[in-house]
């Protein structure tokens, strides 16, 4: 199963709003809304930020959102700060075929 | 405070054998089912397979690319998953995650810190 793509890199000045997205081939990816993002700081264990395309688990900012279209979703930051500076990576569940799959990354950069 | 710690890494030669361990704490492990995840130097992510658990009958699934070498378990009484490692491969070489599957999701909430497992001659 291949890898979700996501952009290499993305930046943004501090308040500013940027976007990751997280594009499947497989019509898998399309069919289920199971898309899940995490941001990993280096040095510390993943954290879970978006389930389920657009759900927030408690205790995430609300600054962190979540969509899905087709075979694209995408995780937005809004109001940049410093400490959203990380790697982020989009996951997804693609039922019995191949279980999951995880995206290549996007490194955030707050300039 | 909910933690995972994973244990056992180290190298092995090709065809050799290698069982990670992963300690939980801070919550109920038997309610919740667990996952194994990899790493390999500049690759993505791969999931490897999980254990579900007791109520859901302690289910394995695994990735096609381990099937059938590696096999997950666990103990409830010890709060503790496991990843036993057969007829291991140079392209098994990874480090290796433990994560904990988000409860009514299928997303993980809680993940270790990692383990590296080197596969080399």
């Amino acid at each position: 199963q291949s890898a979700l793509t996501q952009p290499a890199s993305v930046s943004g000045s501090p308040g500013q709003s940027i976007t990751i997205s997280c594009t499947g081939t497989s019509s898998d990816f399309s069919s289920y809304n199971y898309v899940s993002w995490y941001q990993h700081h280096p040095g510390k264990a993943p954290k879970l930020m978006i389930y389920d395309v657009s759900n927030r688990p408690p205790g995430v900012s609300n600054r962190f959102s979540g969509s899905k279209s087709g075979s694209t979703a995408s995780l937005t930051i809004s109001g940049l700060q410093a400490e959203d500076e990380a790697d982020y990576f989009c996951s997804s569940y693609l039922g019995n075929s191949a279980f999951y799959v995880f995206g290549t990354g996007t490194k955030v950069t707050v300039l | 405070e909910v933690r995972l710690a994973e244990s056992g890494g180290g190298l092995v030669q090709p065809g050799g054998s290698l069982k990670l361990s992963c300690a939980a704490s801070g919550f109920p492990f038997s309610d919740y089912t667990m996952h194994w995840v990899r790493q390999s130097s500049g690759k993505g992510l791969e999931w490897v397979g999980r254990i579900t658990r007791k109520s859901d009958n302690y289910a394995t699934t695994y990735a096609a690319s381990v099937k059938g070498r590696f096999t997950i378990s666990r103990s409830d009484s010890k709060n503790t998953a496991y990843l036993q490692m057969d007829s291991l491969k140079i392209e098994d070489t990874a480090v290796y995650y433990c994560l904990r599957g988000r409860l009514g999701s299928w997303s993980f909430d809680c993940w270790g810190q990692g383990t590296l497992v080197a596969v080399a001659s």
